[in-house]
C-alpha cells in the first residue's frame, strides 16, 4: 500500500479562523513533510519531518504551525492566514533510511483564504 | 540551492504521437522522481530513477547522472496522458524534493 491520506479535502476559512490540516500514511515512512502549491506553479517545501522531529522549515511564517504527534500523523495547525495563502497543500511521506528514498504524496487540501 | 530546469514548458501532441520531456538539474542528487499531475492536483509517482533506465508500459525514464539530466519518453499517447510532468530532484544532504517548473502535455483526439 503506498496510500497517503490527506482531510479535508476542501477547506475555505477566513482570516481569523483556526484550522488544522490533517495527514495520515501507514507505510511505515519516517519521514513527512509539507509542500505547499500555488496555481500553474511547482509544489514548494515548507517543512520536513525526520523520526517526528522538525528537520527543515523553510522560513515559513508562524500563522502555519506543523506537527507530527507520531510517526504516522501529521498536521499543519492555520491561524490568521492572508489569502495570498490560499493554495493546495500537499504532504508527503519517504523512507529515511535505505535504499529508495521515494516520495509519495496524498491528494492534497485545496485552501481557500476568505 | 540546486536548480531544476524541464523542457519544452508546453507540449501539443495529437493521440497516438510520441514525446521527450527533458529534465535538466545544476548539482548530484541521491533522488530523482518523474511525477504526473492530473487537473484534482494528485501526484502520481511514474518513476524513481536516480540513475539508469526504466520502462514502465509506455513510459520510459533514462537518468544519466553524470551529465546531470533526464528524460520522460511516452509513447503513443492518449488523452489521458494529459496534465502536469514534474520533475524533481533531491540534492545530497538535504531530504526534500526541489521541483523543476513542470511540462504542460496536452493530447488531443
Amino acid at each position: 500500500d503506498t496510500e497517503v491520506t490527506q482531510t479535508p479535502k476542501h477547506l475555505v476559512m477566513g482570516m481569523t479562523n483556526k484550522k488544522s490540516l490533517k495527514c495520515e500514511q501507514h507505510m511505515g515512512h519516517r519521514a513527512m513533510y509539507w509542500y505547499k502549491q500555488k496555481a500553474k506553479k511547482p509544489p514548494e517545501l515548507m517543512f520536513v519531518y525526520s523520526y517526528e522531529k522538525l528537520s527543515i522549515n523553510e522560513s515559513v511564517p508562524s500563522r502555519f504551525s506543523p506537527e507530527c504527534p507520531n510517526s504516522s500523523l501529521l498536521n499543519l495547525h492555520l491561524h490568521a492566514l492572508q489569502p495570498e495563502d490560499s493554495a493546495l497543500y500537499l504532504c508527503a511521506s519517504s523512507q529515511v533510511r535505505g535504499h529508495s528514498y521515494e516520495q509519495y504524496f496524498g491528494p492534497g487540501t485545496r485552501l481557500t483564504v476568505t | 540551492g540546486i536548480q531544476v530546469e524541464q523542457s519544452p514548458p508546453d507540449l501539443i501532441l495529437q493521440e497516438g504521437a510520441n514525446s521527450t520531456l527533458r529534465c535538466n538539474f545544476s548539482d548530484s542528487v541521491n533522488n530523482l522522481q518523474w511525477f504526473h499531475q492530473n487537473p484534482w492536483g494528485q501526484l502520481i509517482n511514474l518513476f524513481y530513477i536516480p540513475s539508469g533506465t526504466k520502462q514502465n508500459g509506455r513510459l520510459s525514464a533514462t537518468t544519466v547522472a553524470t551529465e546531470r539530466y533526464s528524460l520522460l519518453y511516452i509513447s503513443s499517447s492518449q488523452t489521458t496522458d494529459s496534465g502536469v510532468y514534474f520533475c524533481a530532484v533531491e540534492d545530497t544532504g538535504r531530504r526534500a524534493l526541489t521541483f523543476g517548473s513542470g511540462t504542460r502535455l496536452q493530447v488531443q483526439p
